[in-house]
């Protein structure tokens, strides 16, 4: 079957450095997203990864393991307005394409 | 600027009442949309895929009578929820990509239903 997870909750201090994990269990993989959504709002794109590797945009960045099925969001310099929830997804070609997204982590920055 | 128009963005209405959301895609084709249930503080829930010019595909446990599916051009798809009633109420949402693996999907605003 398919199985995403990722923690429920994080906290981190304004400026810091933040690592938000994520393990799945896929098949027909094509690839993984993350997404950054704010309460009442829907989900913005923030990356995505097919290779193995660290895909740096900014202040962003994700890293993939495919044969770990693990890949992780790191953001640095946070600040409040990365207070959100951070959604792990894959992509998925089981007899069509469809994305499979996790609970989501929702990460608290405080001054 | 938005590339997925998603309307209504709320609606309250009474027990029994159909509902119907339009998703639209702005400035690229969609031969295929999706249609996401979310509750507070969840996740997305994927209740189907619809496809233009096809019957939509229902995930597991999702009502095909209850939550219709149009997607009639390359650019619209619509749900309506039928004869809704309270526990329907929820957080919508729709997506869609350019036709390729590695594009992210595009989300509409959401709706937010309520039923009374």
């Amino acid at each position: 079957g398919q199985n995403i997870d990722q923690p429920t909750e994080m906290t981190a201090t304004e400026g810091a450095i933040v690592q938000i994990n994520c393990t799945y269990q896929t098949s027909g993989f094509n690839g993984l997203f993350w997404y950054q959504q704010h309460a009442g709002e829907a989900p913005t794109f923030l990356s995505y990864n097919v290779l193995d590797g660290l895909e740096e945009k900014g202040r962003f960045s994700s890293f993939l393991s495919r044969s770990k099925g693990y890949s992780y969001l790191l953001l640095k310099e946070l600040q409040m307005k990365d207070s959100a929830s951070y959604l792990c997804a894959v992509s998925t070609n089981t007899g069509g394409f469809k994305t499979i997204f996790g609970a989501g982590t929702r990460l608290f920055v405080k001054a | 600027g938005a590339v997925v128009s998603q309307h209504p963005s709320r609606v309250i209405c009474k027990s029994g009442t159909s509902v119907k959301i339009e998703c639209r895609s702005l400035d690229f084709q969609a031969t295929t949309m999706f249609w996401y249930r979310q509750f507070p503080k969840k996740s997305l829930m994927l209740m189907a895929t619809s496809n233009e010019g096809s019957k939509a595909t229902y995930e597991q446990g999702v009502e095909k009578d209850k939550f219709l599916i149009n997607h009639a051009s390359l650019t619209l798809s619509t749900l309506t929820v039928t004869s809704a009633h309270p526990e329907d109420s929820s957080f919508y949402i729709c997506s869609a990509s350019r036709d390729r693996q590695d594009q992210p999907q595009h989300f509409g605003d959401g709706t937010r239903l309520s039923i009374l």
